[in-house]
């Protein structure tokens, strides 16, 4: 496509249980990131993709967060016994290289998740 | 530490100037960005600056001191769909993004 999709658009769940979010970048584009925003906050960085190298997993706020991204391309986000907290807009984010340069980021639209 | 600090709100007149102020504290730098996010949608890319002085794209016009740390992002003529959040990014020695919490511009008729 022609930018970056996100899906679900909304998500809504129950305290304890798992989800997934995932993520389509810009077709050609190696870098891919995943932020977190919160109602009126900035954003919060989670993890970094770029091309074959091992993420950066700095920003994970805790061990229930995890990300993988196949063949280089969709990523997917999985929250494990989530918590209220962490119900936010997870956004998604790709560059055309990444890996040391200045590069603007194409944002998706984003997933809404809230947690009852 | 890291830290890039904004106004939260702001409010303006249709018409009139705006000036968006962002200061930070990186380590390392290798420039900043503006995006711009509307209300329930993404961010956009608006600026990117890493050498000192102001870059004008029509409307929009970014400005940077590196010396002082400090941008700013200038909007003239303001519309009502400038009404919107304007997130400052400064950008460390690792190229990673450390953004700020946005400004929230709200327009008035």
């Amino acid at each position: 496509g022609a930018g970056v999709s996100q899906s679900p658009s909304n998500k809504v769940t129950e305290k304890g249980k798992d989800v997934e979010l995932r993520c389509d970048p810009i077709s050609g584009h190696t870098a891919l990131y995943w932020y977190r925003q919160s109602l009126g906050q900035g954003l919060e960085f989670l993890i970094y993709f770029q091309g074959n190298s091992a993420p950066d997993k700095s920003g994970l706020p805790s061990d229930r967060f995890s990300a993988e991204r196949t063949g280089g391309s969709v990523s997917t986000l999985t929250i494990q016994r989530t918590q209220q907290e962490d119900s936010a807009v997870y956004l998604c984010a790709s560059s055309l290289l990444g890996g040391g340069g200045i590069e603007t980021q194409y944002f998706g639209p984003g997933t809404r998740l809230l947690v009852l | 530490g890291q830290n890039i600090d904004q106004p939260t709100e702001m409010t303006a007149t249709e018409g009139a100037i705006v000036q968006i102020n962002c200061t930070y504290q990186t380590s390392g730098f290798n420039g900043l960005f503006w995006y711009q996010q509307h209300a329930g949608e993404a961010p956009t890319f608006l600026s990117y600056n890493v050498l000192d002085g102001l870059e004008e794209k029509g409307r929009f016009s970014s400005f940077l001191s590196r010396s002082k740390g400090y941008s700013y992002l200038l909007l003239k003529e303001l519309q009502m769909k400038d009404s919107a959040s304007y997130l400052c990014a400064g950008t460390d020695s690792n190229y990673q993004l450390i953004w700020g919490a946005g400004t929230k511009l709200i327009i008035k008729p």
